[in-house]
């Protein structure tokens, strides 16, 4: 099974922070690495798909980047909506895997 | 818009079930079948990440996680536009939030279900 690591595993930041997360892979996923947002009792929502392209309705504050191992979910300016945890999924291996999440909490 | 629910029981008792769960996942806003895309299970045992259970086609061929394989079916009824998961030999460790999405391609999961939550428990 391909093995996807997020960190940090949790962060806090304030609303207008510039917010990194960072999904490595112990192997090449090329493009395939898609990035969702869990909020408490909810299902995931997808935000990005494929590296780096959004979703319609997700705001052009999230952005993705990365190739091959290392991949990057940004928000630019956080919102008080954003807080939430947030995984990646890989679809390049069977079985298609999800890091471990990351929590951005409120500082 | 898109819509996709779960529905089955939330508690499991094995001795009264064979040890098996099932649930179904009923489509609404689009065909099923119409549209050619693939259907997938996800699972989410409280308090931890997201595991993919497996994906039906349209045409009913099946794709399952190597490690639940033995024990997962995964069927579509293009007549009642739904989905379902059967799990065999059910336990404790199978205690989590199921959910149905979407899966274009098999590439990522676009539309999701609200989720369900199954026990297992005697």
């Amino acid at each position: 099974d391909i093995r996807l690591t997020q960190s940090p595993s949790s962060l806090a930041a304030s609303v207008g922070d510039r917010v990194t997360v960072t999904c490595r892979a112990d192997q090449s996923v090329g493009a395939y690495l898609n990035w969702y947002q869990q909020r408490p009792g909810k299902a995931p929502k997808l935000l990005i798909s494929l590296v780096s392209n959004l979703q319609s309705g997700v705001p052009s504050r999230f952005s993705g980047s990365g190739s091959e191992t290392e991949f990057t979910l940004t928000i630019s300016s956080l919102q008080p909506e954003d807080f939430a945890i947030y995984y990646c999924q890989q679809s390049y291996g069977t079985p298609q895997t999800f890091g471990q999440g990351t929590k951005v909490d409120i500082k | 818009q898109l819509q996709l629910q779960e529905s089955g029981p939330g508690l499991v008792k094995p001795s009264e079930t064979l040890e098996t769960l099932s649930l179904t996942c009923i489509v609404s806003g689009d065909s099923i079948s119409s549209s050619a895309y693939y259907w997938g299970w996800i699972r989410q045992p409280p308090g931890k990440s997201l595991e993919w259970i497996g994906t039906v086609y349209y045409s009913g061929s099946t794709y399952y996680n190597p490690s639940l394989k033995s024990r997962v079916a995964i069927s579509i009824d293009a007549s009642k536009n739904q989905f379902s998961l059967t799990l065999s030999s059910v336990t404790a460790a199978d205690t989590a939030v199921y959910f149905c999405a979407r899966h274009p391609s098999r590439f990522y999961f676009d539309y999701w279900g609200q989720g369900t939550l199954v026990t297992v428990s005697s």
